[in-house]
């Protein structure tokens, strides 16, 4: 059973839309981050997520994007106006304890057309 | 700043040939861990190795190697006889602490290993 699974695996939705991105951990996971890798490009850092509130975000996680916990299992990044240049790839990651190796779900891939 | 630079772009080998991928790195902290992940073709991203700032021992797995050279501020990966079904784009990563005190992952750019038959 993987670690951290992703849904979708592929969303095309229309430029101006809301796109909610879903990742499921498993129940001892504390840890959650989103990257980002736009196609043929590194794999960027958009969020970290502990305790119910973030703990880090990068220069990309602007006003449009926002993530949350809802139910103490989905880890959701929500987009509120899809642009064009939010084609990418999105990985969700988890971990446990502090500096272990980070899950990665097998990420959704986002495109807006 | 923090940065990890990963030169090769792209490599390409032919079945059984030996390739080392390179990857260098720059941090300020005293501690810290370095990953190698590898994506194939259908785009998830497989953990490899972790390796803590004080454990300079060359690690082997199969017919994977890794060489951590502190001095050089290097963590070089070797696949020895390689196989068709390692290509794939191969990620060098560095923890950071944040300043939440919260960790995350500095990428490389990655180095797209293509192996012939």
């Amino acid at each position: 059973e993987p670690e951290v699974t992703q849904t979708p695996s592929h969303q095309v939705t229309q430029m101006g839309q809301e796109v909610i991105l879903r990742c499921v951990p498993i129940s001892n996971h504390l840890y959650f981050y989103w990257y980002r890798q736009i196609l043929g490009q590194k794999v960027e850092f958009l969020v970290s997520f502990y305790n119910n509130e973030i703990s880090e975000k990068s220069e990309i996680f602007d006003d449009q994007f926002s993530v949350e916990r809802p139910d103490g299992s989905n880890f959701t990044l929500k987009i509120r106006s899809t642009k064009l240049e939010d084609s990418a790839m999105y990985f969700c990651a988890a971990f446990g304890q502090l500096n272990t190796e980070a899950f990665f779900g097998q990420g959704t891939r986002l495109t807006v057309v | 700043a923090q940065k990890v630079t990963q030169a090769q772009t792209e490599i390409s080998v032919v079945e059984k040939e030996d390739v080392t991928l390179d990857c260098v790195y720059e941090t300020r902290d005293t501690t810290y861990y370095l990953f190698w992940y590898k994506q194939p073709p259908s785009g998830e991203l497989v953990f490899l190795i972790r390796r803590n700032s004080f454990d300079e021992q060359n690690e082997i797995s199969g017919r994977y190697s890794w060489n951590f050279q502190k001095s050089t501020s290097s963590f070089n990966f070797t696949i020895t006889a390689s196989q068709v079904v390692d290509s794939a784009v191969y990620f060098c990563a560095l923890s950071e602490e944040t300043t939440s005190g919260t960790y995350k992952y500095i990428f490389g750019t990655g180095t797209r290993l293509k192996v012939l038959a």
